[in-house]
């Protein structure tokens, strides 16, 4: 099983639409949660981490629920320049970072 | 930018060769994870370096070896080069000032074509 599992989309929205996207994890003993974002044949980029309360970054708002494993990113009024591939991570206790298959946005005008 | 660079930035090897790819960690940062990114799936974990000793390491064969050296940067070898190893290699740095949670940062990699 892998460690973590997302659903590779692709998701393709209108401006101004909110979109969800969700992840689920393996490991239970699993430290530190985050969503990066990856513009096409660029690095990830650390887009937020995700606390065990939920937060919030903007139009951004991340929950996770440590109960069934599962994180999930919203993004409300979505721009243009929000499509990229979203990728899950999780830090497990080896300090070692897990990514999910990543998740591809399109916003379309 | 996140000071994190990695060298060469695309390399084209035959099966059967060996490759070295390099990468200098963040200012400060004492730690290096190397992940191999193949088309359409997400980054995954070879191996990290902390203070020069490997610390921890991901599903893959012998073959990949690694390196960190002094200064913290850090080099991932591969031997017996395959077809499949084409992929994004990805080097990501963290230390202290990464908080609680270790943050990683990438480098914008190293695209290696192995034909």
């Amino acid at each position: 099983r892998k460690e973590v599992e997302q659903d590779p989309g692709p998701f393709n929205v209108p401006e101004g639409a909110t979109v969800a996207f969700n992840c689920t994890y393996s490991n239970s003993a699993s430290q530190s949660f985050f969503w990066y974002r990856q513009d096409c044949r660029k690095e990830p980029k650390l887009l937020m981490s995700v606390y065990s309360s939920g937060n919030e970054d903007g139009r951004f708002t991340a929950q996770l629920n440590r109960a069934s494993q599962y994180i999930s990113l919203l993004i409300r009024d979505s721009k243009l320049s929000d499509s990229a591939t979203y990728l899950c991570v999780v830090r497990n206790t080896g300090n070692q970072f897990y990514f999910g298959t990543g998740t591809s946005l399109t916003v379309i005008p | 930018e996140t000071g994190v660079t990695q060298s060469p930035t695309h390399l084209i090897k035959t099966r059967g060769q060996q490759v070295t790819l390099r990468c200098s960690s963040q200012s400060g940062h004492n730690t290096v994870s190397w992940y191999q990114q193949a088309l359409g799936q997400g980054p995954q974990f070879i191996f990290q370096y902390y203070r020069e000793e490997e610390n921890g390491r991901g599903n893959f064969p012998p073959r990949f070896s690694g390196l960190q050296f002094p200064n913290y940067s850090s080099e991932l070898n591969v031997n017996a080069l395959e077809l499949d190893d084409s992929a994004l290699y990805l080097c990501a740095s963290s230390g202290e000032d990464s908080g609680p949670k270790n943050i990683q940062y990438f480098g914008a990699g190293t695209r290696l074509s192995v034909l």
